[in-house]
């Protein structure tokens, strides 16, 4: 069966790198039919798209974070990262990782519990 | 703001039937799919592709897409179906969300 579990620093200061970790069991992030997907959510608020990761190489980001995201790729520890640069308190959220198979335009089937993480010094 | 419009808040007596909807510029061109998010909990997928429910989730959930507009049916409506509910769908290089509808269950 497939998991998924987020992983984070909790609290982060503004302006430095968050660095996010989704730990996958069930199957190898290698797989070509799945893409690794991240969600965020601001508390009391709805669910952004941040990006989706294929391992073969195919990354989609959302364009209003674009130039502050960066992804890893651990294939011994089965992970996918993602780093989010010069953060501000707008970047506190529950950050979720989730998954979808056979395409980038398909259904997120499976999600994590999700990382809440807050900015602020 | 969203790309995806959604009513932020709908509310059904026990029983009846809810339709949550979600608008977008040609929206029936795109896979729509649905969430329910209850307190503290990650979004679980209750509709997928417009129309296919995934296993384990009641009939009672159905979805359509035409148009502009994705619409979201729960029929005989319970208590626990009472959560937020996003539509979402991958419009050529983004994926969106729409902004949530809160359903209520008097």
């Amino acid at each position: 069966q497939l998991q998924l579990q987020e992983s984070g620093p909790g609290l982060v200061n503004p302006s430095e790198t968050l660095s996010l970790t989704c730990t996958v069991s069930g199957v190898s992030i290698t797989s070509s039919g799945h893409y690794w997907v991240w969600i965020r959510q601001p508390p009391g608020k709805g669910l952004e798209w941040i990006a989706s990761i294929h391992y073969h190489g195919t990354v989609y980001y959302n364009p209003s974070l674009k130039s502050r995201l960066s992804r890893l790729i651990d294939t011994s520890k089965n992970q996918v990262s993602l780093n989010l640069t010069s953060v501000t308190a707008a970047d506190t959220a529950i950050y979720y990782c989730a998954t979808r198979v056979g395409g980038v335009a398909e259904a997120l089937e499976d999600w994590g519990q999700g990382t809440l993480v807050l900015v602020s010094s | 703001s969203s790309v995806l419009t959604q009513p932020p808040a709908v509310s059904v007596a026990p029983g009846e039937t809810a339709r949550i909807t979600c608008g977008g510029d040609n929206l029936g061109t795109y896979s729509v799919h649905w969430y329910q998010q209850t307190p503290g909990r990650a979004p679980l997928l209750v509709v997928h592709d417009d129309s296919d429910r995934p296993s384990g989730i009641p009939e009672r959930f159905s979805g359509s897409n035409s148009g502009n507009t994705a619409t979201l049916t729960i029929s005989r409506v319970e208590a626990g179906d009472e959560a937020d509910y996003y539509c979402q769908a991958w419009t050529g290089r983004s994926d969106h969300f729409g902004g949530g509808t809160k359903l209520t269950v008097l």
